[in-house]
């Protein structure tokens, strides 16, 4: 069965410290890897898609990586409009549409 | 476009009792799913509609719950004989066919509880 690690759980930086959010994951055959940000009570808001170990994608101060185990989001310079929990799926390859999520990171940037 | 909007936004109701939620999503995508979320925990899949046809279901889907999509737009989501344990976030996501089709835009949700 798909499984998602996230860590941490939570993080709390300082507004300008960068730092990275890790998640592993187990899928038998990775068609793709999604990053999502959830505000509180809301539904999660797509960031990127990366499909293949080496791939890259950047959106503001946002950089998602992937190698054959796992992806980071890196955070450059943070605000404390970044604030939200960033949660990260997989689908696997062979037609099916289930994605698989991670619990989250909750990430607090203080001012 | 407005994005995929849910409705009720929240629902309370008694154990045993039914209810149903709406989804609508973005006007041009064919393919819709829906989620169940508890509180600190990751969206988990129940099901998937592409067009009319439900091609996928989990095995958390139980016989208690329903879903429809009857004309390829809207969908509905039946919860029978509501128990405590299916008081959660209810998502729905839409995604467009083709190059796309992996980016799901979520609506904002409904809130269950069951009392």
């Amino acid at each position: 069965e798909d499984q998602v690690t996230q860590s941490p759980e939570a993080l709390r930086l300082q507004e300008g410290e960068s730092s990275s959010l890790n998640c592993s994951y187990t899928v038998s055959g990775l068609r793709g890897l999604f990053w999502y940000r959830q505000d509180p009570g809301k539904g999660p808001e797509f960031l990127f898609t990366l499909y293949s170990a080496g791939e890259e994608k950047e959106k503001e101060r946002l950089k998602a990586t992937l190698t054959k185990k796992e992806s980071f989001l890196h955070i450059t310079a943070p605000k404390p409009e970044d604030s939200a929990t960033y949660l990260c799926a997989v689908r696997p390859s062979g037609g099916y549409q289930k994605v698989t999520f991670g619990i989250g990171t909750k990430l607090q940037v203080i001012p | 476009d407005t994005g995929v909007s849910q409705d009720p936004r929240h629902k309370i109701t008694k154990r045993g009792q039914n209810v149903t939620f709406r989804c609508d999503p973005i006007s041009e995508h064919n393919r819709l799913y829906w989620y169940r979320q508890t509180l600190g925990q990751g969206p988990e899949f129940l099901t998937y509609f592409q067009n009319e046809a439900q091609l996928e279901k989990s095995r958390l889907l139980s016989d208690r719950f329903s879903a429809e999509r009857p004309k390829g737009s809207f969908s509905t989501l039946e919860i029978q004989r509501t128990e405590q344990g299916d008081s959660a976030m209810y998502l729905c996501a839409s995604s467009p066919q083709g190059a796309s089709s992996y980016e799901q835009y979520f609506g904002p949700g409904t809130r269950l509880t069951v009392t």
